[in-house]
This record gives C-alpha cells, sequence and structure tokens, in this order.
C-alpha cells in the first residue's frame, strides 16, 4: 500500500471528541475516497473527492466532514465522535477514468468509547 | 436501492481444487464488474475486472460475467492456502460518476490444505 499512506493506523476516542485522518497519496490519482468497514456492512462510502477542488457525499456522510487539500491528501474529520463511528476507515485513490479500481490505504481503526 | 449479494460463507475448499465464488446485483445497468481480496486485518486488493458478458482469465483467476442473469462469478483454479480471504464483489452503476460503486459484503474462502 505504499502509494496510500493513512494516519494514524489506530486511535482511541472518548465520545464528543473530534479527530482528523489524514489521507496522502504518491501516484498522482485524481479521485480520492473515504470508506468505512463494519461488520456485517461492507464497505461504505462517506465521502469522496473526484478530483482537487470537489468533494461530495457518499452513502453514510452524517457526523463527518472532509478536506481536499491539495491533489494529495484528503482527510475525514469527526467533529464530535460517536460509539457508532467506531469502524475501520479506508482511504481509497482512483485515476479516475474507470472509478471502480481503486487502490485502498491501509486501513485506520477507530474505536470510540 | 442497489444491492449486491454474496454468500457470506465460510466457503472451505480443499486445495488444489476450483473456488468458485458468486455474487448477484440488482441494478440491470450496470456496466462495470470488480473482485476485490482483502486478508483478514488487511485492505481490500482490486484482483479482476470485468465488463463485458463472458469470461476474462488472469492467471489462475477467472471472472464470469452474465447481465442478462444478473451474476458474476470469481473461479479460482488450484486453489493454495495463501488465497484464503474475504471476496469482495463490486458493481458499478450505468453511468455513474465516483460514487457509483457498490461493494457485496463478501464472501469468506477457506483453502484447507
Amino acid at each position: 500500500n505504499a502509494g496510500v499512506t493513512q494516519t494514524p493506523k489506530f486511535q482511541v476516542l472518548k465520545t464528543g471528541q473530534s479527530m482528523t485522518l489524514q489521507c496522502a497519496q504518491d501516484m498522482n490519482h485524481n479521485s480520492m475516497y473515504w470508506y468505512r468497514q463494519d461488520p456485517g456492512m461492507g464497505l461504505r462510502l462517506i465521502y469522496y473527492s473526484a478530483s482537487e477542488g470537489t468533494t461530495d457525499k457518499g452513502e453514510v456522510p452524517n457526523g463527518y466532514n472532509v478536506s481536499r487539500l491539495n491533489k494529495r491528501e484528503f482527510s475525514l474529520r469527526l467533529e464530535s465522535a460517536a460509539p457508532s463511528q467506531t469502524s475501520v476507515y479506508f482511504c481509497a485513490i482512483s485515476a479516475g477514468a474507470n472509478t471502480g479500481e481503486l487502490f485502498f490505504g491501509e486501513g485506520s481503526r477507530l474505536t470510540v468509547l | 436501492q442497489k444491492e449486491v449479494e454474496q454468500n457470506s460463507g465460510p466457503l472451505s475448499v480443499p486445495e488444489g481444487a476450483i473456488a468458485s465464488l458468486n455474487c448477484t446485483y440488482s441494478d440491470r445497468g450496470s456496466q462495470s464488474f470488480f473482485w476485490y481480496r482483502q486478508y483478514s486485518g488487511k485492505s481490500p486488493e482490486l484482483i479482476m475486472s470485468i465488463y463485458s458478458n463472458g469470461d476474462k482469465e488472469d492467471g489462475r483467476f477467472t471472472a464470469q460475467l452474465n447481465k442478462a442473469s444478473q451474476y458474476v462469478s470469481l473461479l479460482i483454479r488450484d486453489s493454495q492456502p495463501s488465497d484464503s480471504a474475504t471476496y469482495l464483489c463490486a458493481v458499478n452503476e450505468s453511468g455513474g460518476g465516483a460514487d457509483g460503486l457498490t461493494f457485496g459484503k463478501g464472501t469468506h474462502l477457506i483453502i484447507q490444505p
């Protein structure tokens, strides 16, 4: 997963705390995505950025905000964490020509107590 | 509501045999189809893409698509213990943009030595 770097890898928060998950890519791809993966639920899209300067909501955007800082970086912010946001978060990228061919980062495991 | 259905398994296959993984989808207009492999605790990795009816082979992997039946499958020949993983089917809707990818919940495959 050298092309997509996520930080932090693990995080424990208390309810109501805020935090930002960082994602950076070195593959010069246009499109970036944030997914969450929960047992029995599969991968669900939170937010995406089709290109630098644009962001859009996915299937489960509530409780999250994003920033596409530049072409390389796409961050996901939890303003007031809730236990329901306990999950594994994946950043993914695609060249944009075919949005189904995604390259994933290693993931960030978040626990909200 | 777009749906992608997979048998969650576990699917147990003896080493050296053919593993057959199946996926059905609800959006008749879907245009592109993908198989991702996810090892336990790791991120998904794209292993096959298929866009036209019929078979597509890549090494020990064959993807099969039947749009009339809304069915896509993945065959793994000469199964190895290293193939033990969860396999995610993903489908892109017709004319779908960056948010058009829907994932199934995955099939857990176990290759028995």
